[in-house]
C-alpha cells in the first residue's frame, strides 16, 4: 500500500528565509497530493493540491512542487514568519480515504 | 455556515465507560470522516459516510467502536468500554461530493483521555 514519509524532525528556522518541508512517497504516484497546517490543539487546515502532471503550485508565500521520478513533493514557505510556525502535513488521496504523513514541525524564531 | 463542528471538545473517562462524540459537519458536504490522532502522528483512517451510507471502516476500528450518521447530517462516534489506548485526538471532517481531489474540512476535534 501507498506509504506517505515526512521528516520527523522539527525544522529551526529565522524569520524571513524559507522553509522547505519533505513529502516522500512509495509505490505508485498519488494522482494528487495535498498539504495541510495543523496548529496545537486544532483540526488540520486544508493548503493546497498538486496534481500529479503539475510540477509546481503557489499560492501567496507557499509553493509546492510534485517530482514524480523522485516520488517526492516539496512544500516551500517564503519570506517565512513566526505565525507559520505549525506542523505540516503531507496527504494523499487512496481510493476512497485521505491518508496523511506523521507531518514535520516548523519552528519560525523571530 | 461556521465549519465543521465537534463537541465535546475535551472528555475524561475512567477505563471501562462509554464514550460518543458528536459531528455536524458543513451542511452542504455529502461525506463526513472520523480520523484519530494521537501525539506525534498524522490523522489515522477511521471509517467515512457518504449520506447515511457508511462506505468504508479502517482495521484500527474495533468492535468497540460504532459510527452514525442516521439522517445524512450529523454524525456520532461512539467507544464501548474504553481503554486507556483510545486515548487521542478524534477528528471529523467532510467534504462535497467531487471526487478524490476534494479537500478535507476538519473540526477541532474531540479530545478523549482515559483514565
Amino acid at each position: 500500500s501507498q506509504k506517505i514519509e515526512q521528516n520527523s524532525e522539527a525544522l529551526n528556522i529565522q524569520e524571513g528565509k524559507t522553509a522547505t518541508l519533505t513529502c516522500n512517497y512509495t509505490n505508485y504516484s498519488p494522482a494528487y497530493l495535498q498539504w495541510y497546517r495543523q496548529d496545537p490543539g486544532r483540526g488540520p487546515v486544508f493548503l493546497l493540491l498538486i496534481r500529479e502532471n503539475e510540477k509546481e503550485k503557489r499560492k501567496e508565500r507557499l509553493k509546492v512542487t510534485f517530482d514524480t521520478t523522485l516520488k517526492q513533493s516539496l512544500f516551500h514557505i517564503t519570506a517565512s514568519q513566526p505565525a507559520d510556525s505549525a506542523t505540516y502535513l503531507c496527504a494523499h488521496w487512496g481510493y476512497s480515504t485521505l491518508t496523511f504523513g506523521k507531518g514535520t514541525m516548523l519552528l519560525v524564531s523571530p | 455556515d461556521t465549519g465543521v463542528s465537534q463537541n465535546p471538545r475535551h472528555k475524561i473517562t475512567k477505563r471501562g465507560q462509554n464514550v460518543t462524540f458528536r459531528c455536524d459537519p458543513i451542511s452542504e458536504h455529502n461525506r463526513l470522516y472520523w480520523y484519530r490522532q494521537t501525539l506525534g502522528q498524522g490523522p489515522e483512517f477511521l471509517t467515512y459516510f457518504q449520506n447515511e451510507a457508511q462506505l468504508e471502516k479502517s482495521r484500527l476500528l474495533s468492535d468497540r467502536f460504532s459510527a452514525e450518521r442516521p439522517k445524512g447530517s450529523f454524525s456520532t462516534l461512539e467507544i464501548q468500554r474504553t481503554e486507556q489506548g483510545d486515548s487521542a485526538m478524534y477528528l471529523c471532517a467532510s467534504s462535497a461530493l467531487q471526487g478524490s481531489a476534494g479537500e478535507l474540512f476538519f473540526g477541532e476535534g474531540s479530545r478523549l483521555t482515559v483514565l
